[in-house]
């Protein structure tokens, strides 16, 4: 099976760095994705990670590494608007059209 | 723009009763989705689509089922609503193949009474 774990909060100062791990067990996937939920609102895709390594899009980073099973996001230069939930996914090598998602990390950005 | 678009965004029914959630997408999308959120649970896949009429369980498949007889529309049965099954169901879709690049709409909000 594929399970993907979180935190279940976070809380950060504005202007601050923040990261949300994304730890996983599962067999094999095609790359790990992250989405930002804000409150009311329907989840959006923020980053894909198809290799190993760093890819950064504007204030935010996402990484991963199969050998160690986990993966990150990086906010850098909080704003008070990135308060949302964070959720990782991944598409399972045993089904490539199935998502998966994580539980889930709350993030509360403090002036 | 890609645009998932659910229904009906609150729905109120009683015990017993069938409940249809419907789903259209209007990207020429291969893959569609039902997700289950919940407080502190994530989304929670119930059911997936990878073309018409071709459907998959996910984690939480029991007390629903699923249709697609239309490339563009997914709809979500709850054959008899029970008061477990009040939560926030969102509908999403996404190309073909391994992209997880999903697409949501703003979700029904369900209420068993």
């Amino acid at each position: 099976g594929q399970s993907l774990e979180q935190p279940s909060e976070v809380t950060a100062v504005e202007g601050a760095i923040v990261q949300i791990n994304c730890t996983y067990q599962t067999s094999g996937f095609y790359g790990l994705s992250w989405y930002q939920q804000h409150d009311g609102g329907a989840p959006t895709f923020l980053s894909y990670n198809a290799l190993d390594g760093l890819e950064e899009t504007g204030r935010f980073s996402s990484f991963l590494s199969r050998s160690d099973s986990y993966g990150y996001l990086l906010l850098q230069e909080l704003q008070m608007k990135d308060s949302a939930s964070y959720f990782c996914a991944v598409s399972p090598y045993s089904s490539a059209s199935k998502i998966i998602f994580g539980s889930g990390t709350r993030l509360s950005i403090r002036p | 723009d890609v645009k998932v678009t659910q229904s009906s965004r609150y729905l109120v029914k009683r015990t017993g009763e069938k409940v249809f959630l419907e789903c259209v997408q209007d990207m020429d999308h291969e893959n569609m989705f039902w997700y289950r959120q919940d407080p502190g649970l994530g989304l929670r896949l119930i059911y997936f689509s990878y073309d018409v009429k071709m459907k998959e369980k996910g984690d939480i498949p029991e007390g629903y089922s699923v249709s697609r007889e239309k490339k563009e529309r997914f709809s979500l049965i709850l054959e008899s609503a029970s008061t477990n099954q009040t939560s926030m169901y969102l509908c999403a879709s996404s190309f073909g193949g391994e992209t997880t690049e999903a697409f949501f709409g703003q979700g029904t909000r369900l209420t068993v009474v």
